[in-house]
């Protein structure tokens, strides 16, 4: 089946830099790229929709400034965390959505712990 | 209230019982309807998508949808130890109404003991 990958898988940094976290669809060209946020035990929260070639959506509540999300080609999305803090430590997955199909396959999440 | 309920469990049978997983929703846009696996810190892995109401089977898993009842249902049968993890259900309208966007559950964690 369709593939994405997400790199890095985890990451740890310092309080105030900023970390970019990659998604990638391998063997299908994304159209359409979302980016969730998970906190333990609970469910996916929906953080932006990423489209190739246009400014991401960003659901309410969540800071345009803070997560720079940019989706330059049919099979890469990153999320930039700018300016991390510790409250930003959270799991965050990425999902992509094919061109043809209806279906929507995930990353297998990216851990960011903010020091 | 929220658009989609799921309980949290936890649920815990034992190796080779019928698993019994739902979800209700409000929205009468939901169109497509998919299954999640996930495993402690990884991504959600696809399990059953559908379209519409209906019946869909692979391998031990079922996924029933009765759009009527705004109800849906994953079955596991023979379960696995290797079957512990947590299901979420999400569900979707059309590209028009939704663009994709999947409305999740809350989860269900499972545990299969052997």
């Amino acid at each position: 089946g369709a593939v994405v990958s997400q790199h890095p898988s985890r990451v740890i940094c310092k309080s105030g830099t900023s970390v970019k976290i990659e998604c990638r669809s391998l063997d299908f060209q994304a159209t359409t790229m979302f980016w969730y946020r998970q906190f333990p035990k609970k469910s996916l929260m929906l953080m932006a929709t990423s489209n190739e070639g246009s400014k991401a959506t960003y659901e309410q509540g969540v800071e345009k400034d803070k997560f720079l999300i940019n989706h330059a080609s049919l099979t890469l999305s990153t999320l930039t965390v700018t300016s991390a803090h510790p409250e930003d430590s959270s799991f965050y997955i990425c999902s992509a959505r094919g061109t043809f199909t209806g279906e929507l396959f995930f990353g297998e999440g990216s851990r960011l712990t903010v020091l | 209230q929220k658009e989609v309920e799921q309980d949290p469990g936890p649920l815990s049978v034992p190796e080779g019982a019928i698993v019994s997983l739902n979800c209700t929703y409000s929205n009468s846009a939901f169109q497509y309807f998919m299954w999640y696996r996930q495993y402690s810190r990884k991504g959600p892995e696809l399990l059953m998508y559908t379209y519409s109401s209906g019946n869909k089977e692979d391998g031990r898993f079922t996924a029933q949808v009765d759009k009527s009842s705004k109800y849906i249902s994953l079955f596991i049968r023979d379960s696995q130890p290797s079957d512990s993890a947590t299901y979420l259900c999400a569900m979707s309208g059309t590209i028009e109404t939704s663009g994709s966007r999947l409305t999740f559950g809350e989860g269900t964690q499972l545990t299969v003991n052997p």
